[in-house]
């Protein structure tokens, strides 16, 4: 059993590039998450999935967008990098339930020059 | 508003010292559940322990222990006799109850244990 997987693991990319972080988990949990991790910032949110067909957005959802065509993925766009995002994003589940403990997958570290 | 404050950024011990870590967390929620992650230096988030606002006893796990206490907000976790594997940053979060409540991290804090 994996997981929660993400791809790719680093990436250095062109400020005004489009990239898809690809975030894929095969526990059948209903909720999905992406955060952003910055020094000194801790994790925050950028947008969450409830259940597949629905998105919210979270803290810091600006330049970012998402998609839940299904349970097992949740992919995170960047339609139009920017050197602000480079950062590490992590991707999180969770079954749902009242406690909300969530699972992570291993982080995709972006760099955007 | 949830907010979870780690007003320690930075911790360096020598190793078989015990350390603490502080968590104090604001909620307006009745129920709520407390979490504690780690980071090790390869950089993967590992559960280590989940709390819940209606049980204030305190838990131990080998050397690792946690003191809630409601009555100051605090959520404190305690290294006993570090070791250099347990450098780390380590993150408290805060949950409201509810199947889609959000997690609500701390900035986490560094802990650096020396041989």
């Amino acid at each position: 059993i994996a997981g929660i997987t993400q791809a790719p693991t680093s990436q250095i990319l062109a400020a005004g590039r489009r990239m898809t972080l690809r975030c894929t988990q095969d526990m059948r949990h209903n909720a999905m998450y992406w955060y952003r991790q910055d020094l000194g910032l801790g994790l925050r949110l950028i947008h969450y999935s409830n259940t597949a067909g629905t998105t919210g957005k979270g803290e810091v959802p600006d330049g970012y967008s998402v998609s839940r065509a299904n349970t097992d993925d949740f992919p995170l766009t960047l339609a139009s990098a920017v050197p602000s995002q480079t950062s590490v994003y992590f991707c999180a589940s969770s079954d749902g339930n009242r406690y909300n403990e969530q699972f992570f997958g291993p982080g995709t570290r972006l760099t955007v020059l | 508003a949830q907010k979870v404050t780690q007003a320690q950024t930075e911790i360096s011990v020598v190793e078989k010292e015990d350390v603490t870590l502080d968590c104090v967390y604001e909620t307006r929620d009745t129920t709520y559940y407390l979490f504690w992650y780690k980071q090790p230096p390869s950089g993967e988030l590992v559960f280590l322990i989940r709390r819940n606002s209606f049980d204030e006893q305190n838990e131990i796990s080998g050397r690792y222990s946690w003191n809630f206490q409601k009555s100051t907000s605090s959520f404190n976790f305690t290294i006993t006799a570090s070791q250099v594997v347990d450098s780390a940053v380590y993150f408290c979060a805060l949950s409201g109850a509810g199947a889609n409540s959000k997690l609500t991290f701390g900035k986490g804090i560094t802990l650096s244990v020396r041989p």
